[in-house]
């Protein structure tokens, strides 16, 4: 079982629809995650970080942390042709005082015009 | 805006020859790390530092070395460039949680 899991896709939208991306995570250690925007032949960019439990909103993205349940999920309102891109879901772990910073492999948006 | 800068943007190289690819980050970030990517796919972490004279191996070992004598600099040396070296290769740096990701550099190995 991968540390932090996210469904390739793609995920298709149409345009003005909500995106939602999901991630779960493996080690109930995991303290801070991350959402990436990755487009195509690009590097990652970071979108927003969330620490405790419950939602963050910016604009019209919405992360969700659930530690209970050991999940992440990231919500695009008003979706955009221009928000197809490769979300990537990242996360902190410090077990035993080792820090490692893991990514998911990513989810696929397309947003349909 | 971060400033992380990666030299050279693309470089095509034949198999055999010694590389270094470089990485500066001008934000003070302690943690720097290098992954490869090829089109498509997963991020792979292959080395990684927590500052000056502290370098670990990431999980896929690509026959790389890397070295952080200062804090600013984090260049990567591939020894002996073969074919399955070709991909794309980032460069990113935090000062805690968010990573900040340079352009990244496109090595073709012919």
């Amino acid at each position: 079982q991968k540390e932090v899991e996210q469904n390739s896709g793609p995920l298709s939208v149409p345009e003005g629809a909500i995106a939602s991306l999901n991630c779960t995570y493996s080690d109930r250690g995991s303290q801070s995650f991350f959402w990436y925007r990755q487009y195509s032949g690009k590097s990652p960019e970071l979108i927003m970080s969330i620490y405790s439990n419950g939602d963050k909103e910016d604009g019209r993205f919405t992360a969700q942390l659930n530690k209970a349940s050991q999940y992440v999920s990231l919500l695009i309102r008003d979706s955009q042709p221009s928000d197809s891109a490769t979300y990537l879901c990242a996360g902190i772990t410090s077990t035993s005082g080792t820090y490692k910073y893991i990514f998911g492999t990513g989810t696929r948006l397309k947003v349909l015009a | 805006e971060a400033d992380i800068y990666q030299t050279p943007r693309y470089l095509v190289i034949g198999t055999g020859k010694k590389i270094t690819l470089e990485c500066s980050q001008t934000m003070g970030h302690d943690k720097m790390y290098w992954y490869q990517q090829d089109p498509g796919m997963e991020l792979h972490l292959i080395h990684y530092s927590y500052g000056v004279n502290s370098t670990e191996k990431g999980d896929l070992s690509s026959e790389s070395t890397v070295s952080r004598i200062r804090t600013e600099h984090f260049p990567l040396t591939l020894e002996s460039a073969r074919p399955s070296h070709t991909s794309q290769y980032l460069c990113a740096s935090s000062l805690w949680g968010e990573q900040y990701f340079g352009p990244g550099t496109r090595l073709t190995v012919t």
